[in-house]
């Protein structure tokens, strides 16, 4: 089945420098891709989306690009900070079934001092 | 409110036992989701209600798990005869489907509810 999935489950970065979290996805129909936050012991927080007809969006110190020849969505963050330490989950979804995201299992970011 | 909340934020049980789980979305939000989350996991999606339309059930792992959604607001997602494999972080979402701003299909999470059955 269509699935989302992530390069890296850990990445360990220092403070201030800039972090890559990267996401491949198989469904070719997918034109909507978000990235969501997760701290320890709360729920998915709303960082950054894009739609399938840009290439780059950007954020406050967040960049999102996105490779539809590929399949590859990728999350940077721009010098990395200690509240920046999450799981860090993309998700999918696609014009025809909007409602329904498919998220990836997750990319764990420590940042250290 | 100002975002999403679900209470209870910690359910302890006892194997067998029934558990309600509720969740009130963000206020005006249209679409409420509910997911499932096992320690170091991503999400699974279970459950998913648009207005007055028939909810996606698609991904209720078993007759035991049944959600309702009472004035397209506030949802309760129940858990019968729970097993040990229920125990995980059920999370709630809602989105608006006509919102301004981020994309509609944004989904704003609650904080979760934090299962265990013993």
């Amino acid at each position: 089945g269509e699935s989302v999935g992530l390069h890296l489950p850990t990445l360990s970065v220092q403070e201030g420098d800039n972090s890559i979290i990267n996401c491949a996805y198989s469904n070719s129909a997918s034109d909507y891709f978000i990235w969501y936050k997760q701290e320890s012991g709360k729920g998915p927080q709303f960082i950054i989306d894009i739609r399938s007809n840009m290439d780059k969006r950007q954020g406050q110190r967040v960049t999102v690009l996105l490779n539809k020849t590929v399949k590859h969505l990728s999350l940077q963050i721009a010098a990395t900070q200690p509240g920046d330490s999450a799981v860090y989950f993309c998700a999918e979804s696609s014009y025809y079934n909007t409602d329904k995201l498919i998220f990836g299992t997750g990319t764990r970011l420590q940042v250290f001092p | 409110g100002a975002g999403v909340s679900q209470s209870p934020s910690n359910k302890v049980t006892e194997k067998g036992k029934d558990v309600e789980l509720r969740c009130d979305p963000i206020s005006g939000h249209t679409a409420l989701y509910w997911y499932r989350q096992s320690l170091g996991q991503g999400l699974e999606f279970l459950i998913y209600f648009q207005g007055n339309s028939a909810p996606d059930k698609s991904g209720l792992p078993s007759d035991r798990f049944s959600a309702e959604r009472t004035g397209g607001s506030v949802s309760t997602l129940t858990i019968q005869r729970t097993q040990q494999e229920d125990s995980a972080v059920y999370l709630c979402a809602s989105s608006s489907r006509f919102g301004v701003g981020e994309a509609e299909e944004t989904q704003y999470f609650g904080p979760g509810t934090r299962l265990l059955v013993l």
